[in-house]
């Protein structure tokens, strides 16, 4: 029952810019920040993007992110195969005693 | 490096409840201000949050899952575990554990993850 909504497919040529958008409200990422998580697949999760635009260590800088209102979105620069995974944006939700939500996932694929 | 490892059965049958453990390696599971998580996901399908348990043993828990979670902690095993009772084909899911670190200035974020356990409901 995820409450962030994201598109469902995010295609892209190498070297392309692709953008990822998670629209949330204002209990979430109104209230919280956002964090990005990729996953390629077979695996678990990766974190991206944690506090709405921030890289851990070893994240390129072709990824960012950013957030606006109740809407959060990821961007990757210079699309290269290896981007190709599942990207789910996730935050805090103050409903209901509190609870974290994810976003619906959006696969990108490099044509 | 802290490391998280799920173990527990693969198959469960309906109505049974389900225990699944998360063993945590490379740092202790009491120290520090961290958040232990469970997340699942069935195959195809997106991320469901089940629960957290912080390190002072206050929890919180998925409101669609509530009634049938419970995750507790195992201090002197470095454990943490997962109870989801009353099992149905609809709870399927790769289970992952994981650690969520941050600070409420930075925000919280899942930095480690286990590799996932299947878990399937089928008599």
């Amino acid at each position: 029952q995820s409450v962030l909504t994201q598109p469902p497919s995010a295609p892209g040529t190498p070297g392309q810019r692709v953008t990822i958008s998670c629209s949330g409200s204002s209990a979430n990422i109104g209230s919280n920040t956002v964090n990005w998580y990729q996953q390629l697949p077979g695996t678990a999760p990766k974190l991206l993007i944690y506090s709405n635009n921030q890289r851990p260590s070893g994240v390129p800088d072709r990824f960012s992110g950013s957030r606006s209102g109740t809407s959060a979105s990821l961007a990757i620069s210079g699309l290269r195969s290896e981007d190709e995974a599942d990207y789910y944006c996730a935050a805090w939700d103050d409903s209901l005693n509190g609870h974290l939500v994810f976003g619906t996932g959006t696969k990108v694929t490099v044509l | 490096q802290v490391q998280l490892q799920e173990s527990g059965p693969g198959l469960v049958k309906p109505s049974q409840t389900l225990s699944l453990t998360c063993t945590v390696s490379g740092g202790s599971i009491s120290s520090g201000s961290y958040y232990w998580s469970w997340i699942r996901q069935p195959a195809g399908k997106g991320l469901e949050w089940i629960g957290r348990i912080y390190t002072s043993g206050s929890t919180n828990y998925n409101p669609s899952l509530k009634s049938r979670v419970t995750i507790s902690l195992d201090t002197a095993n470095n454990q943490f575990s997962l109870m989801l009772s009353s099992m149905t084909a609809a709870d399927t899911a790769v289970y992952y554990c994981a650690r969520k670190s941050g600070s409420p200035v930075r925000g919280y974020y899942f930095d480690h993850w286990g590799q996932g356990t299947l878990v399937s409901v089928s008599s």
